[in-house]
């Protein structure tokens, strides 16, 4: 079945640093890759819907310039989390639709973020 | 604005015991996920149901969906410890861009 690989599973950073999360689709291309935040005990929220060689649509709410998402091939989209702040800290996962199966949603494996 | 419910958000249950999750959805849409979450995890899908009256079952789970009543229910047959975990549903909604949107999760918990 299709694999989305997102890496780190963990990191921690200082306040201020910046930080990017990289999430392929392995066996798949995916023209449109999504970005979840998950705060502890609560549901998934999309931050930002990346495409591929466009730039990514971000929901609500959610500062562009602070959470900078490149999506350069039809494998690998990227989240970049700039000038990081201990309110960022929350676990960040990335979701791969396989456009030649177009009901079918391939989660990464999540990325645990900690700023300090 | 679109809502998905979960109910109920907090589950108890004994060892053997059946009991049913209920997603209510306030949009259009003919598929509905479900997805079992362990703590520190990321999401494991269970399963897709993409047309009314769609039903799906795995071991003691079993997935229903009802369009017309924007209803999907997730049963669960004489629970086991292992089946602790939270379970989120999930819509896809019509004319999206293919964006899920989530219930809040139920948190099951299966004690001996």
């Amino acid at each position: 079945g299709a694999v989305v690989s997102q890496h780190p599973s963990r990191v921690i950073c200082k306040s201020g640093t910046s930080v990017k999360i990289e999430c392929r689709s392995l066996d798949f291309q995916a023209t449109t890759m999504f970005w979840y935040r998950q705060f502890p005990k609560q549901s998934l929220m999309l931050m930002a819907t990346s495409n591929e060689g466009s730039k990514a649509t971000y929901e609500q709410g959610v500062e562009k310039d602070k959470f900078l998402i490149n999506h350069a091939s039809l494998t690998l989209s990227t989240l970049t989390v700039t000038s990081a702040h201990p309110e960022d800290s929350s676990f960040y996962i990335c979701s791969a639709r396989d456009p030649l199966v177009g009901w079918s949603y391939t989660f990464g494996s999540g990325t645990r973020l900690t700023v300090v | 604005e679109l809502k998905v419910e979960q109910n109920p958000l907090f589950l108890s249950m004994q060892e053997g015991k059946n009991y049913t999750i209920y997603c209510n959805y306030s949009t259009t849409s003919d598929r509905l996920y479900w997805y079992r979450q362990d703590p520190g995890k990321s999401l494991e899908s269970l399963f897709v149901l993409l047309s009314n009256g769609a039903v799906k079952q795995e071991g003691r789970l079993m997935a229903s969906l009802d369009t017309k009543a924007r209803l999907s229910t997730l049963h669960i047959t004489a629970a086991v410890h292992d089946l602790s975990a939270t379970y989120f549903c999930a819509v896809d909604p019509a004319g999206s861009q293919g964006n899920l949107i989530f219930g809040k999760g139920t948190k099951l918990s299966v004690k001996p």
